[in-house]
């Protein structure tokens, strides 16, 4: 069974860009979360998309978008690119129809490193 | 709102010993605990989680933690470190009560074993 996919494992942007990230989440996981990972603020949550709806959202500026399709695929978009949104991105993908219920893990990812110069 | 605190953000045993990394959590619910692993430029991998049932879980590579309502406390334990164990470990909330997956994570805790 294929874990967490997500693509690019690395990108490097200019400040002012924009840059869109994506992940596919373990076949049957209707769940798909973002969080972004820096050394100073450690592991933040995004949001999370649940079914093509937007089931929850972090504390970060509107710059940060996301959207997930029909099939669970997720992408996160990140406009106006400031250098402090260098970071590592994680994606997380839970739920799991043929076992259903709240308590399952999330699992992650590889990551997207952003860098932004 | 949930928090997760761990303590010390570097930890170093030697090769064979006790490792103890140690979680505390707030959370106005009865919360989901899990504890993660990650290495160098890679994603996390779950070591053990408590939903519900027996407060003292086992996990992979011999790690296990035991949940204890009265301290708030999830502390994560090996009872001899091996070389490959280095690497960060997270603890993490996530609320029972929630129809969302959500993760409230601690700051980490870097483990460095020495031989």
């Amino acid at each position: 069974k294929a874990g967490v996919t997500q693509t690019p494992r690395y990108l490097i942007k200019t400040r002012g860009q924009q840059v869109t990230l994506s992940c596919s989440p373990i076949s049957g996981h209707r769940s798909v979360s973002w969080y972004q990972q820096t050394p100073g603020q450690g592991l933040q949550f995004l949001f999370e998309y649940f079914s093509e709806t937007q089931r929850n959202k972090g504390n970060f500026p509107g710059r940060f978008s996301g959207r997930q399709f029909s099939n669970s695929r997720s992408e996160m978009n990140v406009s106006t690119l400031e250098l402090g949104d260098s970071a590592l991105y994680l994606c997380a993908s839970s739920f799991s129809r043929s076992t259903g219920g709240l308590n399952t893990e999330a699992f992650f990812g590889q990551g997207t490193r952003l860098t932004v110069v | 709102a949930q928090s997760v605190t761990q303590l010390g953000s570097h930890v170093s045993v030697s090769e064979g010993a006790l490792v103890l990394l140690r979680c505390n959590y707030s959370s106005s619910v009865p919360p989901y605990l899990f504890w993660y692993v990650q290495y160098p430029n890679q994603g996390l991998q779950l070591l053990l989680k408590y939903t519900t049932g027996a407060t003292l879980v086992k996990g992979i590579n011999g790690f296990e933690a035991e949940f204890k309502k009265s301290e708030t406390s999830f502390h994560l334990t090996k009872p001899s470190a091996h070389m490959s164990d280095a690497a960060e470990y997270f603890c993490a909330v996530r609320d029972s009560g929630a129809g969302s997956y959500q993760l409230t994570f601690g700051k980490g805790t870097k483990l460095s074993v020495i031989p």
